[in-house]
């Protein structure tokens, strides 16, 4: 347990529909990431939030939408994805966005058919 | 942005052997990290190694940093070292890099 929870851990969905998902951290961490993991490949940063805002957006497609409520809750909704987006998502949080040490979830392994 | 090559890919190990994993990195970093992906998917940061050397239990990491790379031992294997290795690394001007990782198997 490493204190970072994604929710749901699989998730299945079609190039039509519109899904979230959800990652809470308990460590009262001001930094958040999205991570993509596809199979073979290195893992992708894809956006980073510090105190709520979006600092940084690695070109990911407007297919993905993150949103961050607040310091501990961050959102990646999902609609009109492609098969290619089928991979593991991971979230991140490290104390703020100069820590080093970052702590992650568990992964949402999405299947898009 | 920086380069991160880990060798080997693959590696399969019985129960009680020791092994050498290693990164490779194109630039100065100011970060340095090996992570353990379990087979459920869960990331562990294992040590945070810029430079030097480091030992938790049975596991240790040396960062060479002059040289550019750097070396995770495992002594004394055991199946639930099973999984992915992954070193990731930070310069002043970009972000987080990981490696392609090795995928370890250690076998009873």
């Amino acid at each position: 347990e490493t204190g970072v929870t994604q929710t749901p851990r699989h998730l299945v969905m079609g190039m039509t529909n519109k899904k979230s998902l959800k990652c809470e951290q308990h460590l009262g961490h001001n930094a958040m990431y999205w991570y993509k993991q596809s199979a073979k490949k290195p893992l992708e940063l894809m956006f980073v939030y510090s105190l709520e805002e979006r600092v940084e957006n690695n070109s990911v497609p407007s297919r993905f939408s993150p949103e961050c409520p607040n310091s501990s809750h961050l959102f990646l909704h999902l609609h009109t994805l492609q098969p290619e987006d089928s991979a593991l998502y991971l979230c991140a949080s490290s104390q703020d966005v100069r820590d080093r040490i970052a702590f992650f979830g568990q992964g949402t392994r999405l299947t898009v058919v | 942005g920086i380069q991160v090559e880990q060798s080997p890919p693959d590696l399969i190990l019985q129960e009680g052997a020791n092994s050498t994993l290693r990164c490779n990195f194109s630039d100065s970093v100011n970060n340095l990290q090996w992570f353990h992906q379990n087979p459920w998917g869960q990331l562990i940061n294992l040590f945070y190694i810029p430079s030097g050397t480091k030992q938790n239990g049975r596991l240790s990491a040396t960062t060479v940093a002059t040289e550019r790379y750097s070396l995770l031992y495992i002594s004394s294997s055991q199946t639930t070292d099973s999984g992915v290795y992954f070193c990731a690394a930070e310069t002043s001007g970009s972000r987080l890099t990981f490696g392609e990782g090795t995928q370890l198997t250690v076998n009873p």
